[in-house]
C-alpha cells in the first residue's frame, strides 16, 4: 500500500482562525479522500479531491469551510476555515486502489480550537 | 439515509478465543466492504476487503459475506490482547444521488481481549 503523511499530525489554534492541512503520497493516485473523526466517533466524509478537478463535497460540509486544493497526483490540502470548538476533531485523508476500492489512510491530524 | 450498523460494544473476550464482530447495511446495491482496525489515536489500518458471498481467510482473521441478508461479519481465531481496538466495518454505498459511491462507516465495535 502507498505510504501516506499527513502535516501538522496535531495543532491547537484559537476560534476564528484557519488551519492548511497537508496530505503527501509516495505514488500518484486518482482519488483522495477528506474524512472527520469527531471525539469517540465513526469517520465522515468531508470531500473527494480528485486532480485537475473542483473537489466533491458531501451534505452538510462546504467549499468555503472546508476548501481544498488538489495540485498533482500525490499531494492534497484541506483547510478549516474559521473554526470554531465543534472543528476540533482528528482529520483524516486517505487514497484509493483503483482496482479495488481500498481506502487507505495517513496518520491524522489532531485539531484542537480553543 | 445509507448506514452501516454495527454493535458498539465493547466486546470482550479471553485470550485464545475467537471474537465475532458483525455488521449489517442498508444498500442492497453495495459491491465492496471493508474491515478496518483502529487503536486508540491512530488511523484506521486496513484487515480485510471482501466482494463475493462467503467466507475470505487471511491468517486469524476471516470475513464473512451474505449479500441476501445485507450481512458482513469478521472473525478472529486465536484473539490476542494485541488484537484489542476498535474494528470499523466499512461498505462502498451509492450515494443520495446514486450516481457515485462512497465508503460509509459503521460507528465500529470495541474489542477488548483479556490476558
Amino acid at each position: 500500500s502507498a505510504v501516506i503523511s499527513q502535516k501538522p499530525s496535531r495543532d491547537i489554534c484559537q476560534r476564528g482562525t484557519s488551519l492548511t492541512i497537508q496530505c503527501q503520497v509516495d505514488s500518484q493516485v486518482t482519488m483522495m479522500f477528506w474524512y472527520r473523526q469527531q471525539p469517540g466517533q465513526s469517520l465522515t466524509l468531508i470531500a473527494t479531491a480528485n486532480q485537475g478537478s473542483e473537489a466533491t463535497y458531501e451534505s452538510g460540509f462546504v467549499i468555503d469551510k472546508f476548501p481544498i486544493s488538489r495540485p498533482n497526483l500525490t499531494f492534497s490540502t484541506l483547510t478549516v476555515s474559521n473554526m470554531s470548538p465543534e472543528d476540533s476533531s482528528i482529520y483524516l485523508c486517505s487514497v484509493e486502489r483503483t482496482s479495488s476500492n481500498e481506502q487507505f489512510f495517513g496518520p491524522g491530524t489532531r485539531l484542537t480550537v480553543l | 439515509q445509507k448506514e452501516v450498523e454495527q454493535n458498539s460494544g465493547p466486546l470482550s473476550v479471553p485470550e485464545g478465543a475467537i471474537a465475532s464482530l458483525n455488521c449489517t447495511y442498508s444498500d442492497r446495491g453495495s459491491q465492496s466492504f471493508f474491515w478496518y482496525r483502529q487503536y486508540s489515536g491512530k488511523s484506521p489500518e486496513l484487515i480485510m476487503s471482501i466482494y463475493s458471498n462467503g467466507d475470505k481467510e487471511d491468517g486469524r482473521f476471516t470475513a464473512q459475506l451474505n449479500k441476501a441478508s445485507q450481512y458482513v461479519s469478521l472473525l478472529i481465531r486465536d484473539s490476542q490482547p494485541s488484537d484489542s481496538a476498535t474494528y470499523l466495518c466499512a461498505v462502498n454505498m451509492r450515494n443520495s444521488g446514486g450516481s457515485n459511491y462512497k465508503l460509509t462507516f459503521g460507528k465500529g465495535t470495541l474489542l477488548t481481549v483479556n490476558p
